[in-house]
């Protein structure tokens, strides 16, 4: 398997523009975890899915944001509109159970102007 | 609430001094634990693990975690450091049974020296 595949790697967008990141999780996982990466904040989880139902978003920072998975292999994070404290790195990550290692994506670095 | 404390921002050492990075968990009910290392640039990786058995688990690239109940820990820890171990390192835990999340500490930063 590839792992958990993110894209885009690097997004630079301006403020007030929609933002969609995407990933793919491993093959077989049930789970899929949405985290942001901040200097200030560290590592927040943001929402967790398991069989593609949202369980927990309550670190969903504001309704800007908002995740899908319309099916087991693709997730999306929306940001809607985008300013610029959302510049950070997210990553995506899946498990095959909740209680056992979460396999990390790459990350998405976003930077809104 | 459940919680994982990571005690030390910034760790410097100097190579092949021996190393231990400190972690608290807080819960009163069974843990599953781990330790992940981010390399600058790149996703979280997984080092090891503790699920449940022997307290003494070893992870890769030469690292060891102990699980104590009685303290709530589960340090880290290399006899030997090496240049390519400096990263950020990332104690987790999260509890177990029912749909429950994985709440990470706030990173260790390790800086190895020659």
């Amino acid at each position: 398997d590839a792992g958990v595949i993110q894209s885009p790697r690097h997004e630079v967008t301006e403020m007030g523009q929609e933002v969609t990141l995407r990933c793919k999780p491993i093959s077989g996982h049930d789970y899929l975890f949405w985290y942001r990466q901040t200097m200030m904040r560290g590592l927040e989880l943001l929402i967790y899915f398991n069989n593609n139902v949202p369980i927990d978003d309550s670190g969903m920072p504001e309704d800007r944001f908002s995740a899908k998975m319309p099916n087991a292999s693709f997730s999306t994070l929306k940001i809607q509109p985008s300013e610029p404290r959302d510049s950070a790195v997210y990553f995506c990550a899946s498990s095959s159970t909740v209680n056992t290692e979460a396999f990390f994506g790459q990350g998405t670095r976003l930077t809104v102007v | 609430a459940q919680s994982v404390t990571q005690l030390d921002s910034q760790v410097p050492v100097f190579e092949e001094a021996p190393v231990e990075l400190r972690c608290n968990y807080s819960s009163s009910v069974s843990v599953y634990l781990f330790w992940y290392v981010q390399y600058p640039n790149q996703g979280l990786q997984l080092l090891l693990k503790y699920l449940s058995g022997s307290t003494l688990v070893k992870g890769i690239n030469g690292f060891e975690a102990e699980f104590n109940k009685s303290q709530t820990s589960f340090h880290l820890r290399k006899p030997s450091v090496h240049i390519s171990d400096t990263a950020e390192y990332f104690c987790a835990g999260g509890v177990s049974g029912g749909y429950n999340k994985l709440i990470f500490g706030a990173g260790t930063r390790l800086a190895v020296h020659p």
